[in-house]
């Protein structure tokens, strides 16, 4: 079945630094792969995907990037914002529409 | 108004006790999931069900059981089988283009 590694744990920055998140999954057959923001106590919302025919992706200051070949798959945020701080989570879908995540990324921005 | 509802938002249970968290959803979408949060923890996949009347097993079934009887409905029950049911759980749908939207989630205690 398939499995999602994120990298890191946790990651502090200062603002306007950039963030990177890696993530990496096991199943070739996933296709689609989305990034999901929670903050503290509430649901996770989801920020950007993208899909298994497409490399990268870009919206305004989130941008993902996918490597099929080394099945890896990657979170891009510049100039960070204290409101950028919350747990992401990367996702990976494969057979019978099974939405696996990743361990998940504390980011702490600092003023 | 549209969405995915979960009931109730706090729930407590007895020791050896069954109990069973509801979730629904108007968005016409076919899959369905339920998902365990602990502290500081990723969202791991208990069950999830492509199509009516028919599921699979997660990553950490054990102690749990669901029914898929109508598109809009994806109960989950927490059995007395389930050694530590103590966490956040959520549940989300999501389309065939695989955006997936999250309840607001179920607190469970054990008491």
């Amino acid at each position: 079945g398939e499995n999602v590694e994120q990298h890191p744990s946790t990651l502090s920055v200062q603002e306007g630094d950039s963030a990177v998140i890696k993530c990496t999954y096991s199943d070739s057959a996933s296709n689609y792969f989305p990034w999901y923001k929670q903050e503290l106590g509430k649901r996770p919302q989801l920020i950007i995907d993208i899909r298994s025919n497409v490399g990268e992706k870009k919206d305004q200051r989130i941008a993902v990037t996918l490597n099929k070949t080394a099945k890896h798959f990657s979170l891009h945020i510049t100039e960070t914002q204290p409101e950028d701080s919350a747990v992401y989570f990367c996702a990976a879908r494969g057979g019978f529409q099974k939405l696996v995540f990743g361990t998940g990324t504390r980011l702490l921005v600092s003023p | 108004d549209g969405g995915i509802t979960q009931s109730p938002k706090y729930l407590f249970r007895k020791e050896g006790q069954n109990v069973t968290l509801s979730c629904e959803q108007n968005l016409n979408h076919d899959a369905m999931y339920w998902y365990r949060q602990d502290p500081g923890q990723g969202l791991r996949l208990i069950y999830y069900s492509q199509i009516v009347n028919d599921f699979q097993k997660g990553d950490i079934a054990e102690g749990y059981s669901v029914s898929r009887e109508k598109k809009e409905s994806f109960p989950l029950t927490v059995t007395s089988a389930q050694k530590n049911p103590t966490a956040f759980y959520l549940c989300a749908s999501s389309s065939d283009r695989g955006i997936a939207f999250f309840g607001q989630g179920t607190r469970l205690t054990v008491v």
